[in-house]
């Protein structure tokens, strides 16, 4: 079946340390998005791809970095990770410019920066 | 650009009553597809229901919501809440011209009591 699969589920950093998060998917879609949802903001793109090698700034990038080495993978890091960074993040693939395509999303990975 | 609004933020009702939750959007293309999805806690978000059809009924797990192009809106309705609703509730829109992505409102917590 296809999925999106993120990894960690949970993560606790230090403050000032780097932090990588990772998103697999096998629905060979070509774009892949990460976006992170805090109380009262719903969910906020921070980066997106449209394939191998491309990565995009999306609303809200400052103090985050993207790749996607490949088709199926694409990892947010957080170099300098930093406590307003604490959220849940959700990775998600898809190619909505297509008819009536939409979204999976992983299942999220709760970070705690302290 | 494209925009979802949300107003209510958090919707509180009792069980059995009728639901309806507001969503209207701005968009410069009259190609544009709606779409409502449901995030249970600790769940992903998932797709509920879409539309790309003008003043066309669209039904999913007993909720139901119809895309009005002329007010540009897209509400989802449910007969009769049940406990089981209680989730944060996304809705969406997207074209084939806006970068390939998802444009999601702020999100309105819906929440039913016994």
């Amino acid at each position: 079946e296809a999925a999106v699969t993120q990894s960690p589920r949970n993560k606790v950093a230090v403050t000032g340390g780097k932090v990588t998060l990772s998103c697999n998917q096998t629905n060979n879609h070509n774009n892949m998005y990460w976006y992170r949802q805090d109380t009262g903001h719903g969910l906020r793109l921070i980066h997106y791809s449209y394939g191998a090698g491309s990565t995009e700034k999306g609303d809200i990038p400052d103090g985050y970095k993207a790749s996607r080495p490949s088709q199926e993978n694409f990892s947010l890091i957080l170099e300098l990770a930093t406590p307003s960074q604490t959220s849940v993040y959700f990775c998600a693939s898809g190619d909505p410019g297509q008819t009536n395509s939409d979204y999976t999303f992983g299942s999220g990975t709760r970070l705690l920066v302290i | 650009g494209d925009s979802v609004t949300q107003k209510e933020g958090l919707v509180t009702l009792t069980e059995g009553l009728p639901v309806m939750l507001n969503c209207t959007y701005q968009t410069i293309y009259s190609n544009a597809f709606l779409f409502w999805y449901v995030h249970y806690l600790n769940e992903s978000p998932r797709l509920l229901l879409k539309s790309s059809t003008d003043n066309k009924r669209t039904e999913h797990q007993g909720f139901h919501a119809t895309l009005h192009k002329s007010s540009s809106s897209f509400h989802l309705q449910k007969s009769s809440a049940q406990l089981s609703d209680s989730a944060l509730y996304y809705c969406a829109l997207s074209d084939r011209y806006s970068n390939n992505r998802i444009f999601f409102g702020d999100g309105t917590q819906l929440v039913v009591k016994p």
